[in-house]
């Protein structure tokens, strides 16, 4: 069965720094692009990050472009998210999703998600 | 406020159907066949329920069904059941390698 599972998530000061984490079990993990999703209290979701299967494209959303990085490890099967410079409307949950594709394309469907971690930015 | 538009709320009894709608531009949802539907209930993973518009993953019910026109895409939920009471979300290909999301609409059954 496949599983995400993130991890990181917690309370910083607004400036600060978190690293998210997504562990991956139950399929071919560097078969796969990934991305991060995350959802701030009471509003939808909104995407922020995408990854190749092999860690060579990336891409964020302009909200969040030069202050968070996307990057995964396939030898540890894990995903990550550096979040730098955090700000208060940074406060959501941070969602994990496995692409169906290799690369990050249009067509690429976000097929499986984790049940998300936590991050609150307030001083 | 988010890209996409959804009713914040719908309700149905047990058996009936019910639709959400998920409003767009020509740039994400008019543009791409590549809407998506997710359920999601609080504290759990979200679960992928209608892919590429119209598309079904193994193990959802052939009760959820998707469909678009124009820049408006829609899911109905067929012979509603106790179970498909959560929050349901849309989401669409938008260019230039982004993803735009709906604001969720959360389905009650009565």
């Amino acid at each position: 069965e496949e599983q995400l599972v993130e991890s990181g998530g917690g309370s910083v000061q607004p400036g600060g720094s978190l690293r998210l984490s997504c562990a991956a079990s139950g399929f071919t993990f560097n078969n796969y692009a990934m991305t991060w999703v995350r959802q701030a209290p009471g509003k939808g979701p909104e995407w922020v990050s995408s990854i190749s299967a092999n860690g060579g494209s990336t891409y964020h959303a302009d909200s969040v472009k030069g202050r968070f990085k996307v990057s995964r490890d396939n030898s540890k099967n894990t995903l990550f998210l550096q979040m730098n410079n955090l700000r208060g409307d940074d406060t959501a949950t941070y969602y994990c999703a496995k692409i169906s594709t290799r690369l990050v394309t249009p067509g690429g469907v976000f097929d499986n998600w984790g049940q998300g971690t936590l991050v609150s930015v307030s001083s | 406020q988010s890209a996409l538009t959804q009713p914040r709320s719908v309700s149905g009894s047990p058996g009936q159907s019910v639709t959400i709608s998920c409003t767009g531009t020509n740039n994400d949802v008019g543009g791409y066949n590549y809407v998506s539907w997710f359920q999601h209930l609080p504290g759990k993973a979200p679960k992928l329920m209608i892919y590429d518009v119209t598309k079904r993953p193994s193990g959802v019910p052939d009760r959820f069904s998707g469909s678009k026109s124009g820049n408006t895409a829609s899911l109905t939920i067929s012979g509603l059941q106790s179970e498909d009471e959560a929050d349901y979300f849309c989401f669409s290909y938008a260019a230039t390698y982004t993803w735009v999301f709906g604001g969720g609409t959360k389905l009650t059954v009565l």
